[in-house]
């Protein structure tokens, strides 16, 4: 119930191309979903959020997909650059809830 | 975004010592702050919640009185990994959560970790 499933485990593209990343959950009292870009060796860093009172948000080249019946959520990096290569982890959490559930994580590479 | 300041950013110990790392909120007062133990190539395992001005609540299989954890003030917490032993080694990652008026639950910023080794 409280899982978070993110697939896939790892992911080649070819600069430019649009890697996407999907996240699934089973607890409909999830209402933050937010995702974080984590370079090796570096701690996470937020890259870009949403509420499921929203089925889109683009921040910049990112965008996060929100599909509230089906209990899922993508993130899609356009125009993606060698600079993207980094593991993404998408994350939920409950409302009055403290803290967050990861995803397994997802190893991006941007091939130049 | 806020930013959190975690130290050191590795430290490298011998075996039977402790280590105290410490996680820093530097331009907001965060009243809950977090500690993250990472495997490589793993996801984030939440280890404990850090309540400023009160005891941490661990979660399951931690060892309470070996990860030491101390929030005395609202911009410090600190992680104390006590006798430390060789399957310590791992990254450690904090997280502190910035108030927003009105809203009971707010986005959390992390630390850039801190990467123990224990020989």
């Amino acid at each position: 119930q409280q899982q978070v499933k993110q697939s896939p485990q790892s992911l080649i593209v070819q600069k430019g191309g649009i890697p996407i990343i999907n996240c699934a959950y089973e607890n409909t009292a999830f209402d933050y979903f937010p995702w974080y870009q984590q370079f090796p060796g570096k701690g996470p860093a937020l890259l870009i959020a949403i509420r499921p009172d929203v089925s889109e948000k683009k921040e910049g080249r990112f965008t996060i997909s929100f599909n509230k019946s089906a209990k899922q959520f993508s993130l899609h990096i356009m125009d993606s650059q060698p600079g993207d290569s980094a593991t993404y982890f998408c994350a939920a959490r409950e409302n009055y809830g403290q803290n967050f559930v990861f995803g397994p994580g997802t190893r991006l590479s941007v091939l130049p | 975004g806020a930013v959190v300041s975690q130290h050191p950013s590795w430290v490298i110990c011998k075996s039977g010592t402790s280590v105290k790392i410490e996680c820093r909120s530097l331009d907001f007062q965060a009243t809950t702050m977090f500690w993250y133990r990472q495997f490589p190539k793993q996801s984030l395992m939440l280890m404990a919640t850090s309540n400023e001005g009160s005891k941490a609540t661990y979660e399951q299989g931690v060892e309470k009185d070996k990860f030491l954890i101390n929030h005395a003030s609202l911009t410090l917490s600190t992680l104390t990994v006590t006798s430390a032993h060789p399957e310590d080694s791992s990254f450690y990652i904090c997280s502190a959560k910035l108030p927003e008026a009105g809203r009971p639950n707010t986005e959390a910023f992390f630390g850039q970790g801190t990467r123990l080794t224990v020989v």
